[in-house]
């Protein structure tokens, strides 16, 4: 069985230029999540998906990100424009149980985005 | 508001020694808690994680974790390191927020082994 799919797994980009990142989650997985590192800090959560739809956005840091699921199956989060504080590893995850506290997370191995 | 804190950073150890990697959370509710680990070019891998019950709980690879409510803590043990197991470590607990599930990580450990 396939993982958690990132791509690209690296991505230096300058100042004001746009980024897409992809992810594809596990086949089936009805629930994707968008989580950053960045450097030193903690994991911090962006949002949840369910299915195509945006179940929680509340940690997207502002509107340059815009994360998109259509047809409910891969993912992007675009970043437009750039800038050098969004920097770090973008983590997705999926799971297939819906809004359970048991529900297991299945990570990607994650894009390190570096904004110079 | 909800917190993890892992106090080490960076943690060294021999290969055959022990571990324990600390972390503290701060949760009004039930905690729900768990340890992932991230070895290099890898997603977070679950190793444990704890619910209820038992509050010593048992993980892959030989892991295990203790649940103190009177400390606030979920540290991570293993009686034997392995030189495999360097990797960083995430310590989480789950919140609950307008009805969904979220996890609060905390900045991880990252342990180095020495043959």
């Amino acid at each position: 069985e396939a993982g958690v799919t990132q791509f690209p797994s690296h991505s230096v980009i300058e100042k004001g230029q746009t980024v897409t990142l992809r992810c594809d989650p596990i086949s089936g997985h009805d629930n994707l999540y968008w989580y950053r590192r960045v450097m030193g800090k903690e994991i911090k959560f962006l949002l949840h998906f369910v299915k195509e739809s945006k179940q929680d956005e509340s940690g997207m840091p502002n509107n340059r990100f815009l994360a998109e699921r259509t047809g409910g199956t891969y993912s992007t989060l675009k970043v437009q424009p750039a800038e050098l504080e969004d920097s770090g590893v973008y983590f997705c995850a999926s799971s297939q149980v819906q809004n359970r506290v048991d529900e297991k997370l299945f990570f990607g191995s994650g894009t390190q985005l570096s904004v110079l | 508001a909800q917190s993890v804190t892992q106090p080490d950073i960076h943690i060294t150890v021999s290969e055959g020694a022990s571990l324990e990697l600390r972390c503290n959370y701060s949760y009004g509710a039930t905690p729900y808690l768990f340890w992932y680990v991230q070895s290099p070019g890898q997603g977070l891998q679950l190793l444990l994680k704890y619910f209820s019950g038992d509050t010593l709980v048992q993980g892959i690879k030989g892991f295990e974790a203790e649940f103190k409510r009177s400390q606030s803590s979920f540290n991570l043990r293993k009686p034997s390191v392995h030189w495999s197991d360097a990797a960083e470590y995430f310590c989480a607990v789950v919140v609950t927020t307008s009805g969904t599930y979220k996890y609060i990580f905390g900045t991880g450990t990252r342990l180095k082994v020495l043959a």
